[in-house]
Formats: C-alpha cells, structure tokens, sequence
C-alpha cells in the first residue's frame, strides 16, 4: 500500500514563526502536492512538485514556500506564520503516468493553529 | 477540470443502499470521473473512476448516464464507516492536481 505520512498530526505556532511541515511518501512518486483544508472552503491546492527541485505554483501560494530536495519528501514552509494560516494541512502524491486514471494518494493531515 | 455538481447533504440509514449523485453537463469526451471520500479528521481517498461504462469495485459502484453529463455513486450496504464527504470530479490528462469541489456529506443513522 502506498504510504503518506506527515511530520505532526497537530503543531501549534506563534505568529511570525517559521513553521515547516514534512511529507514524505514511500512509492517512489514523481509528483507531490499540498493543499489546505477550511471549513466552507474545501481543499484549495497551495503548491506542487513535479520532480525534485521543481515547483508550480497552486491556487493560494502566497505566505507559503516549498522545498523538494529529494524525490520522497516535500516541505511546506510557512516563512513567518499568521493567525490566517490556521488550517489543515494535506500532503498528496501521486506517479508521473498522464493518464486519466493517475490517482493521488493522501496523508492523513496536520492540523496546524496559529496563536 | 470541467466542474460537477453534487447536493450539500444526504443521509441514510445503516445497511440500506446509498446512491449519491453528480451533474456534470460540461463533461469533456475525455474526462474520466473520478470519486474520492474523506473520513472525518482524515485525508481524501480514493474510491472509484470511470469514463461511460459502469464500474464496480469492493468499495462502491459507479453508474454513469449515457449521456455522461451526470453520474452516481452506489454505496450497496451504507455501514457507520461510510459516514463521509465524497466528492466527484473530473479529470481530463494526469499529472494536475485535483480539483476539489464542496462534495457532499453522507450521514449514516444507525
């Protein structure tokens, strides 16, 4: 079974800490993603990775920075954490195959909150 | 991705069928559809895939109208575990990240 884990389940911060958050996936995946998670709002994608040291920007990138330094981990880095950044967190991975049928497979969340 | 359209709520009873549907008019010949679920206090996770025949798999069914502008899920016996918000969505080529919508909420009453 494909396995995504992430560092923390829950992390709390203060505001204007650097907060990174780790994922790191065991199957050999091309491709990583992360996406926050808000009541009402659903999962918005924040960044992606389609290889190491590569990176695309998501939907919502601003206040956020990414690292791929080796092909099984991509780090989500908040670079001075607000209070707006209270969110879950989802890491996903998923292989490089362009097909319709590629499925992304999820870690189980890091609940971070920003005091 | 093309958008889909899915009712907020829906409730079932335990062990009785569940059928959960999706509007998708603007569905693509190419897009396949796709469904995840998300437990609660857990990340999404796959659940079925098809592009016009039906589909099943040990988790659910998946029936597509002929047409494809509108689908369902079929969860066969709802138990307390299927208790989730199952989103549909549609992909045209991999590598992009999924696109999720609001999806909707199934609730099991034992």
């Amino acid at each position: 079974d494909v396995k995504v884990t992430q560092s923390s389940r829950y992390l709390v911060k203060r505001t204007g800490e650097k907060v990174f958050l780790e994922c790191v996936q065991d199957m050999d995946h091309e491709n990583m993603f992360w996406y926050r998670q808000d009541p009402g709002l659903g999962l918005r994608l924040i960044y992606f990775s389609y290889d190491v040291k590569m990176k695309e920007k998501g939907d919502i990138p601003e206040g956020y920075s990414v690292s791929r330094e080796k092909k099984e981990r991509f780090s989500l880095i908040l670079e001075s954490a607000s209070t707006n950044q209270t969110s879950m967190y989802l890491c996903a991975s998923s292989t490089s195959l362009a097909t319709h049928q590629e499925t992304q497979y999820f870690g189980p969340g890091t609940r971070l909150l920003v005091l | 991705d093309a958008k889909t359209t899915q009712p907020n709520s829906m409730e079932s009873n335990e062990e009785e069928p569940v059928h959960l549907p999706c509007n998708h008019s603007t569905i693509s010949g190419t897009d396949y559809i796709h469904w995840y679920r998300q437990l609660p206090s857990q990340g999404p996770e796959y659940v079925i895939h098809g592009l016009t025949s039906n589909v099943n798999n040990r988790m659910a069914s998946l029936a597509i109208a002929e047409d494809r502008k509108s689908s369902t899920l079929i969860l066969h016996r709802a138990t307390l575990r299927d208790a989730a918000v199952y989103y549909c969505i549609l992909r045209d080529y991999g590598n992009t990240p999924l696109v999720f919508g609001k999806g909707t909420r199934l609730s099991v009453i034992a």
